[in-house]
């Protein structure tokens, strides 16, 4: 099992353009979530999905757009980058059954110049 | 209002001697914890949690202990190793459903050998 996996790995944009990172597991879990990491903020929890076809947003949600393509794949788009989004972003994934842990994936780290 | 504080940003810590990593929460009856562990360039990757009708939790080196009267979790790491070098998140999952978690902002701890 490859758990959680994130695409790219890093990514450079200019103000203005638009990107979509790409998240996808293969533990056949039910949830999945969408954080970004600054310094000195923790994660905070931009979108998520609580099973396939539902999407609610998060702490952070504003300039993000997100789809829950299949049971597998959650993505996140940023329609017009702006140098605030410049972060770390993870995805993770779970089955919410109560006490249970998230799998996050390895992030992507994205500039916005 | 933030939830989850960790109020010290970096701890370091002798090898073979205690590490302890401190969490303060705002008012929630039926949460559970969590403790994370973050090396640089990957994800964070569950280490210990502990449900909040129990004080303590044990697994292995790592010990989590709740006072519910205070609000105040800590993480226990004994002894202390060089590997054990990362960012702690503490995180709160509280009362909703879907698994959604709440972060501190994390303690860099490092252990010198």
């Amino acid at each position: 099992n490859a758990g959680v996996t994130q695409t790219p790995k890093f990514q450079v944009l200019k103000t203005g353009q638009s990107m979509t990172l790409q998240c996808a597991q293969d533990m056949n879990h039910n949830s999945m979530y969408w954080y970004r990491q600054d310094p000195g903020m923790g994660l905070r929890l931009i979108y998520y999905s609580a099973s396939e076809g539902t999407t609610d947003k998060g702490e952070v949600p504003n300039g993000y757009n997100v789809s829950r393509l299949n049971k597998r794949e959650f993505s996140l788009r940023l329609e017009s980058a702006a140098p605030s989004q410049t972060s770390v972003y993870f995805c993770a994934s779970t089955i919410p059954q109560g006490q249970e842990t998230q799998y996050f994936g390895p992030g992507t780290r994205l500039l916005v110049l | 209002d933030q939830q989850v504080k960790q109020n010290s940003p970096s701890l370091s810590v002798q090898e073979g001697r205690i590490s302890i990593l401190n969490c303060d929460y705002t008012n929630s009856m039926f949460d559970y914890f969590l403790w994370y562990k973050k090396y640089p360039a990957e994800g964070p990757t569950f280490l210990i949690s502990i449900s909040s009708i129990k004080d303590k939790n044990e697994d292995g080196r790592f010990t989590v202990f709740l006072n519910k009267s205070a609000k105040h979790l800590s993480l226990h790491i004994v002894p202390s190793q060089p590997g054990d070098s990362a960012v702690y998140f503490c995180a709160k999952e509280g009362g909703t459903s879907y698994g959604k978690l709440t972060f501190g902002q994390g303690t860099i701890l490092t252990v010198h050998p």
